[in-house]
């Protein structure tokens, strides 16, 4: 099957920081790409779409100015968490679309990141 | 607003034993249906997509049904195996591609 790849798979930042997460297709073109967190213990929730050379389309409540995200290539997409406090700590995982197998998403490793 | 419940959210069964996940969803008009399973911190392995034209996916010991209309899916696991122990998610997709993930059901199989 399709294989996504994200780095880094953990990273730790001091609150105030910014950290950038990096989401690949590795053997196929995706032209959209989605970003969820996940809380311990809880389920998957969708922070935004991302799509090729255009803007991400983010989910009620998730403020795009704190997660930035860009999309500049068909096997890229990245995430940048800005000023990341505490609250931010979570595992985010993203994936990616592969249009040759129809609608299937292919999910990459997931990032666990600790704010301290 | 999709709503997907997953019953049960804890099974632990003997090793051989066949199993049932239930996968519900509120808002039947979905483009298809994917089961994951997802292991301690890691991230998510796709195991079946089911189209909403299908009615089941089968892929080895695995077999994924869709009843679109009534809202729900099951994922039957044939001669379950310790290896299987993990979090199985479901997530109904609709017309934006968006996967709305279940609860998910812990699984544990004793050896």
């Amino acid at each position: 099957g399709a294989v996504v790849s994200q780095h880094p798979s953990r990273v730790i930042c001091k609150s105030g920081t910014s950290v950038k997460i990096e989401c690949r297709s590795l053997d196929f073109q995706a032209t959209t790409m989605f970003w969820y967190r996940q809380f311990p213990k809880q389920s998957l929730m969708l922070m935004a779409t991302s799509n090729e050379g255009s803007k991400a389309t983010y989910e009620q409540g998730v403020e795009k100015d704190k997660f930035l995200i860009n999309h500049a290539s068909l096997t890229l997409s990245t995430l940048t968490v800005t000023s990341a406090h505490p609250e931010d700590s979570s595992f985010y995982i993203c994936s990616a679309r592969d249009p040759a197998t129809g609608y299937e998403q292919y999910f990459g490793p997931g990032t666990r990141l600790t704010v301290t | 607003k999709q709503e997907v419940t997953q019953i049960p959210a804890a099974l632990s069964v003997p090793e051989g034993e066949n199993l049932v996940l239930n996968c519900s969803f509120t808002d039947s008009a979905i483009y298809n249906l994917q089961w994951f399973r997802q292991d301690p911190g890691k991230g998510l392995t796709s195991l079946l997509l089911i189209q909403s034209s299908q009615r089941e996916q089968t892929s080895g010991r695995l077999n994924a049904s869709l009843d679109k209309s009534s809202g729900r899916s099951t994922l039957y696991i044939a001669a379950s195996q310790p290896g299987d122990s993990a979090t199985y998610l479901c997530a109904p997709g609709g017309a934006t591609n968006k996967l709305i993930f279940g609860t998910g059901t812990l699984l544990a199989v004793q050896p």
